[in-house]
């Protein structure tokens, strides 16, 4: 069956620290990979994506990810955290075919120390 | 451009009561995609549009929900009879892709949350 697995329900951090939130997938074949962030009462918001290419995807507010393959992971990585980054954190999968379906994982809180 | 669009932002009902809810996706885009986002929990997607058809409904619990895009554009959600597992955020999100992926981003609104008492 088609799934995405974030294994951590809540991370904290302190400021300055570095970031790693897990994801893995289980697919058929490799499918497009995103990460998106929901700030509280807002909506989502794509941070990255991955097709195809480079495995080290940038995104934006300083968020990268890297895909393996081997180890059907997407994993989303900062190397300095913000306490404006305090937030929930989707990891979210698309077959590649032209059904534009996305799937999320259910979620990982962050949680910021000063 | 102005985003997704939603309404109302809150709302709590009875149980056994109904609710609607209306989306109104960014202009141009052709996928309109209502998602269930229940506390503790991820995005669940519910019904996908593809211009006024059903690409997606499996989802759906279709004695109870219903949704519509009559036009291509805007999108109403209903639920009726509601029930206490029902208490969620619906979120509603838009997308145009080009061919493919490659620019296909989903554009989330900031959702309806529902409490039913």
């Amino acid at each position: 069956a088609q799934s995405v697995t974030q294994p951590d329900i809540h991370i904290t951090v302190s400021e300055g620290a570095s970031l790693e939130l897990r994801c893995n997938y289980s697919y058929g074949a490799t499918p497009y990979l995103f990460w998106y962030v929901q700030s509280p009462g807002q909506g989502l918001q794509l941070l990255l994506k991955y097709f195809s290419g480079d495995t080290l995807v940038q995104g934006i507010k300083g968020f990268e990810a890297e895909f393996k393959r081997s180890q059907s992971s997407f994993n989303l990585r900062k190397p300095s955290v913000h306490w404006s980054d305090a937030a929930e954190y989707f990891c979210a999968v698309a077959p590649m075919d032209s059904s534009y379906k996305l799937i999320f994982g259910s979620g990982t809180r962050l949680l910021v120390r000063p | 451009e102005a985003g997704v669009a939603q309404s109302p932002r809150y709302k709590i009902i009875e149980k056994r009561q109904s609710v609607a809810f209306w989306c109104n996706p960014i202009s141009g885009h052709a996928t309109l995609y209502w998602y269930q986002q229940i506390l503790g929990q991820g995005p669940k997607l519910l019904i996908q549009f593809q211009n006024n058809g059903v690409v997606d409904d499996s989802q759906l619990p279709k004695d109870r929900f219903s949704a519509e895009r009559l036009k291509g554009v805007d999108s109403t959600l209903k639920i009726q009879p509601a029930k206490l597992e029902d208490s969620a955020v619906y979120l509603c999100a838009s997308s145009f892709p080009q061919g493919g992926w490659n620019t296909g981003e989903l554009f989330f609104g900031e959702g309806s949350r529902l409490t039913v008492l």
